[in-house]
């Protein structure tokens, strides 16, 4: 069946270290969007990317959206403590019996040590 | 604060009972999700209405009834579960199926003895 892979599946990093998670898909996709889940919550919408080559940035958060429309990738410059909790990205297929389902990737649980 | 409200937050149940899960949203949305979540696992899709119509039924058993009695509220109906259903049954809302992000609720964390 459709998938979106997503790894890594657990990332630790010392406090102002970069982070990044990957993403990707088998089919083409008409959108990808990225969530954050903290601890014992629930997920919560970060951002969504829909156009080929796309790259969005919110604050130290930087969001890329790959050509093919395949793959994305979340990158956090210098880490807090406050990044905490599991990034999932959902992509959303365009065609076939799918259509309006979001596929999400496994999630990439990161921890920070201050 | 979450603009998706569930209740209850937390459901102990045994096996015979039957019990509803409830979840309200304000924001005019006409897509209202479930999803079921495990410990350390993505959350995944269980149903899908769209204006009050189930859209999608994702080969979810029959122990679990979903019903949209109108465009703010959508219900999960629990009967005869089984341990294995034990986990954060997730409601979300989107403005419309497929092309908007999705807006979470808390959850409710289900134990089934």
């Amino acid at each position: 069946g459709q998938q979106v892979m997503q790894i890594p599946q657990y990332q630790h990093v010392q406090e102002g270290e970069d982070f990044t998670t990957y993403c990707n898909s088998s089919t083409t996709l008409s959108n990808i969007q990225w969530y954050k889940q903290r601890p014992g919550g629930h997920p919560v919408f970060l951002i969504q990317l829909v156009k080929s080559g796309e790259v969005k940035k919110q604050k130290r958060l930087t969001f890329q959206f790959g050509e093919a429309k395949k793959n994305s990738s979340l990158h956090i410059t210098a880490t807090q403590t406050t990044d905490v909790g599991t990034y999932f990205c959902a992509g959303l297929l365009g065609y076939g019996g799918s259509q309006g389902n979001l596929i999400f990737g496994k999630g990439t649980k990161l921890s920070v040590k201050p | 604060d979450t603009e998706v409200t569930q209740t209850p937050k937390h459901l102990v149940m045994g096996m015979t009972n039957k019990k509803s899960l409830k979840c309200e949203q304000h924001m005019g949305h006409r897509a209202m999700y479930w999803y079921k979540q495990k410990a350390k696992k993505p959350p995944e899709l269980m149903f899908v209405y769209s204006y009050e119509k189930l859209s999608i039924n994702e080969s979810v058993p029959s122990r679990f009834s979903p019903e949209c009695p109108n465009s703010s509220l959508l219900n999960l109906h629990l009967h005869a579960l089984q341990p294995e259903d034990s986990a954060l049954y997730l409601c979300a809302s989107s403005q419309i199926k497929g092309v908007s992000l999705l807006h979470f609720g808390d959850g409710t964390r289900l134990s089934i003895l």
